[in-house]
């Protein structure tokens, strides 16, 4: 079983719709959480935190649950500018595992006009 | 601000041969990261640095892959013989962090082709 699991997609969407995406991970003890973007042929940059209240950035909103491991990135009123994959990441803390991040295989979005 | 340097951006070489790729991190951090990004197997880490010590490798996939890091400003991701199997996009990236978790920079990438 992979550490991060992601449906692949691609999810492709009309411009101004909602999508969700969604991610598990498999080892309870991960700590910190991420969602990357990568766009085609660049290279993942961060998009945002996932913070254990939940947490808001414009038209994004990422969950987490600790208690099913699984974390959600939603997206409102979707932007062409939006098309790219977008990886669910964990981070492990503790001795040997300090700044390590396990990164899921991404989500493809198509935002089409 | 310069971000993370990576050299060549592409490299197209033959079965059998070195191939080194090459990493600046940002100035002032003690992470670095090697990945490699296939479409088959994602985004994988194969070793990481703390304060130029290596501290995971468990990720390298055989003794064909090296790794140095001789300062604090220039990492070195060797492969020696190639083999097609090799071909991806390496990445190198930098954080600052005195946890865990912290943001990874990443450099662009070598795309790099085995023939």
């Amino acid at each position: 079983r992979k550490e991060v699991e992601q449906d692949p997609g691609p999810f492709n969407v009309p411009e101004g719709a909602t999508v969700a995406f969604n991610c598990t991970y498999s080892n309870s003890a991960s700590q910190s959480f991420f969602w990357y973007r990568q766009d085609c042929r660049k290279e993942p940059k961060l998009l945002m935190s996932v913070y254990s209240s939940g947490n808001e950035d414009g038209r994004f909103t990422a969950q987490l649950n600790r208690a099913s491991q699984y974390i959600s990135l939603l997206i409102r009123d979707s932007k062409l500018s939006d098309s790219a994959t977008y990886l669910c990441v964990v981070s492990l803390h503790g001795s040997g595992n300090t700044g390590k991040l396990i990164f899921g295989q991404g989500t493809t979005l198509q935002v089409k006009p | 601000d310069a971000g993370v340097i990576q050299s060549p951006r592409h490299e197209v070489t033959e079965m059998g041969q070195e191939v080194t790729l090459r990493c600046k991190p940002i100035s002032g951090h003690d992470y670095l990261f090697w990945y490699r990004q296939t479409m088959m197997r994602g985004l994988e880490l194969l070793i990481y640095f703390n304060n130029n010590v290596p501290i995971d490798d468990s990720g390298m996939p055989e003794d064909r892959f090296s790794a140095k890091m001789p300062n604090a400003s220039f990492s070195t991701l060797k492969i020696q013989p190639s083999e097609p199997r090799d071909s991806a996009v390496y990445f190198c990236a930098s954080s600052q962090t005195s946890g865990g978790g912290n943001e990874q920079f990443f450099g662009p990438g070598t795309r790099l082709t085995v023939l």
